[in-house]
């Protein structure tokens, strides 16, 4: 089945402590990209990535590191959590091509939070 | 930069009224258009995307067009149900495959 995952789904954890929430596809997609959705704010996107060692910033990059190391994984990485990155987070993937657009498929979230 | 619109950020109708869900786009350059739905909690469900060089997509109730030049994007959903609330969230793509979202309208259809 064609999916994007996410892990964890749910992580409670305390300011300063290194985490990394884990996204996989199996589509064989050269894009990927983190959300986070924040009550009143949307959805707004952290990183993308548009092939493997190809990273780039979104609207919100503060506070989050990537990387894509594999064409299936995209990581990403709170070095030092603090309490604003509470948040629903989202990977999604897809096809891609300058000047081409194609659906992007999103893992089911993780619920992060920081105390 | 791209900002998108849902008004109103909230509904309420009876059971068996049409929902129209209304989403605006500033930059007209866009590339596809997709609704999701949301509940409470929960992930995205995809229900339609809309490429740029289409006005319409349907499937089943739902049906949701397009109107790039106008810059607004209208979702309706014919006989709501009760199970039809949750929150629907437009998007809007760029070139690069970006997408750009709504704040979302959060539909309730009482029984």
């Amino acid at each position: 089945e064609a999916q994007v995952t996410q892990n964890p789904r749910y992580l409670i954890t305390v300011t300063g402590k290194k985490l990394t929430v884990t996204c996989s596809q199996n589509m064989n997609h050269e894009y990927m990209s983190w959300y986070r959705q924040d009550p009143g704010l949307g959805l707004r996107q952290i990183y993308y990535s548009m092939n493997v060692e190809v990273t780039d910033k979104g609207d919100v990059p503060e506070g989050y590191k990537v990387s894509r190391k594999e064409k299936r994984n995209f990581p990403l990485i709170l070095e030092s959590p603090s309490p604003n990155q509470t948040s629903l987070y989202f990977c999604a993937s897809s096809v891609t091509g300058q000047g081409l657009s194609y659906e992007q498929y999103f893992g089911p979230g993780t619920r992060l939070t920081v105390t | 930069k791209q900002e998108v619109t849902q008004i109103p950020a909230a509904l309420s109708v009876p059971e068996g009224e049409n929902l129209v869900l209304n989403c605006s786009f500033t930059d007209s350059a866009i590339y596809n258009l997709q609704w999701f739905r949301q509940d409470p909690g929960k992930g995205l469900t995809s229900l339609l995307l809309i490429q740029s060089s289409q006005r319409e997509q349907t499937s089943g109730r739902l049906n949701a067009s397009l109107d790039k030049s106008s810059g607004r994007s209208t979702l309706y959903i014919a006989a709501s149900q009760p199970g039809d609330s949750a929150t629907y969230l437009c998007a809007c793509y760029d070139s690069w495959g970006k997408l750009q979202f709504g704040a979302g309208t959060q539909v309730v259809v009482t029984p």
